[in-house]
């Protein structure tokens, strides 16, 4: 089975920090993804990769940023974190895009609050 | 206006009930996916589906392609089947679009 790991449940870190949130994944997978996701608005794609040092802006890329250095690890970035950023963040990957047969694969998520 | 539409917000059943969430789409797809989300965050790929019916175990999904609607149903339901289920349609090449969930409670 697939792993996605990432590396905190929870996380409280104050307004101005810069915060790095891990994500790994052990199947060889392409493709990776991080979401957020918040009451009401489902979940929403922050960036995305295809490749190792390929990164990708999603709907909402404003006040993060993403470093992939390794196939297996994509991790995320608040540069100075907000209180608006406050929120479950999700990480993913799969093996395909997602628009043919090849599941998406989920970690935990991690809780983070900004206070 | 959220291109993945799912119904109902919220249900609550009782052990043994029959269950079905709906989801309707405004996105061309080729695969339709519903997700399960448990108390604690982690999300499970349930099934993908571009046409018909797929079954597993209790689970059953189906797709109306020219309707552009998808359900989900679970037979038997049982208190450990409680979590959020999410559909999501891909709407370009490199996006999903994810509803807003149904939460299911279902009570002994």
């Amino acid at each position: 089975d697939v792993k996605v790991t990432q590396s905190s449940r929870y996380l409280v870190k104050r307004t101005g920090e810069k915060v790095f949130l891990e994500c790994v994944q052990d199947m060889d997978h392409e493709n990776m993804f991080w979401y957020r996701q918040d009451p009401g608005l489902g979940l929403r794609l922050i960036y995305f990769s295809y490749d190792v040092k390929m990164k990708e802006k999603g709907d909402i890329p404003e006040g993060y940023s993403v470093s992939r250095e390794k196939k297996e690890r994509f991790s995320l970035i608040l540069e100075s974190a907000s209180t608006n950023q406050t929120s479950m963040y999700l990480c993913a990957s799969t093996l395909f895009d997602p628009f043919s047969y090849s599941p998406l694969h989920f970690g935990n998520g991690t809780r983070l609050t900004v206070t | 206006k959220n291109e993945v539409e799912q119904s109902p917000q919220n249900l609550t059943a009782q052990e043994g009930e029959f269950i079905t969430i709906n989801c309707s789409y405004s996105v061309g797809i080729s695969a339709l996916h519903w997700l399960q989300q448990h108390p604690g965050g982690g999300i499970v790929s349930l099934f993908m589906l571009s046409s018909g019916k797929k079954k597993h175990g209790r689970l059953i999904a189906t797709i109306n392609i020219q309707e552009k609607h998808s359900s989900l149903h679970i037979t038997a339901s049982h208190p450990r089947d409680s979590a959020v289920y999410i559909c999501a349609a891909p709407q370009e090449a490199d996006k999903l679009i994810f509803g807003t969930g149904t939460r299911l409670q279902v009570f002994p």
